[in-house]
């Protein structure tokens, strides 16, 4: 039982650079969030989705965009990368029962 | 203001000893709420769902306070691998898909 399965788990870019973070879930959950974790701060909602077609912003979007084609991905991409944008990168699939989260992408941008 | 706010800690504690964390959260239409724990450059994992009426998993109690829009986990016996850090959550206006993060409070359990 695979869960919510993130790649890359690891990343550096140079500034500048495009990317694209994976994120696939096998649990039929309609709804799927983007976070990042920085040091001493709390997960920061980057984007979500409540279904297939659907996406919205979070707290933190600038930067970022995403799609929702199909119930299983929910890929976040970086349009041109910043050194702000070194983070943990963690995408979850939700429930009534919590998030569930996959095991995170460690991206550095230098 | 933050939706969620919890005690960043250390709590540093003995082996067997009992240690409770609270988080407050700002949106009074919260509908669920859960403890988290992260372990050390880990993901989040689902600790356990608080419920009005309190509820209890083993050496962990969770208790939620509507009026004061506070959540508690207290954990007993403490055990050497509860060293973590536990996050309060809460999702906002009703929706699974936004889930709110308190910064973390740090458990160091001690021999």
């Amino acid at each position: 039982n695979a869960g919510v399965t993130q790649t890359p788990k690891f990343q550096v870019l140079k500034t500048g650079q495009s990317m694209t973070l994976q994120c696939a879930q096998d649990m039929n959950h309609e709804y799927m969030s983007w976070y990042r974790q920085d040091p001493g701060m709390g997960l920061r909602l980057i984007h979500y989705s409540v279904g297939a077609g659907i996406t919205d912003q979070g707290e933190v979007p600038n930067g970022y965009n995403v799609s929702r084609s199909t119930t299983e991905d929910f890929p976040l991409r970086l349009l041109s990368a910043a050194p702000s944008q070194t983070s943990v990168y963690f995408c979850a699939s939700s429930n009534s029962r919590g998030a569930f989260f996959g095991q995170g992408t460690r991206l550095t941008v230098v | 203001r933050k939706e969620v706010e919890q005690d960043p800690g250390p709590f540093n504690v003995p082996e067997g000893a009992t240690v409770a964390f609270n988080c407050t959260y700002s949106n009074s239409a919260s509908q669920s709420f859960f403890w988290y724990r992260q372990d050390c450059r880990k993901e989040p994992k689902l600790l356990m769902s608080v419920y009005s009426s309190g509820n209890e998993d083993g050496r962990f109690t969770a208790q939620l306070n509507r009026a004061s829009q506070y959540i508690s986990l207290l954990i007993r016996d403490s055990k050497l691998s509860d060293s973590a850090t536990y996050l309060c959550v809460v999702n906002g206006e009703g929706n699974f898909n936004k889930f709110y993060f308190g910064s973390g409070t740090k458990l160091n359990v001690k021999p």
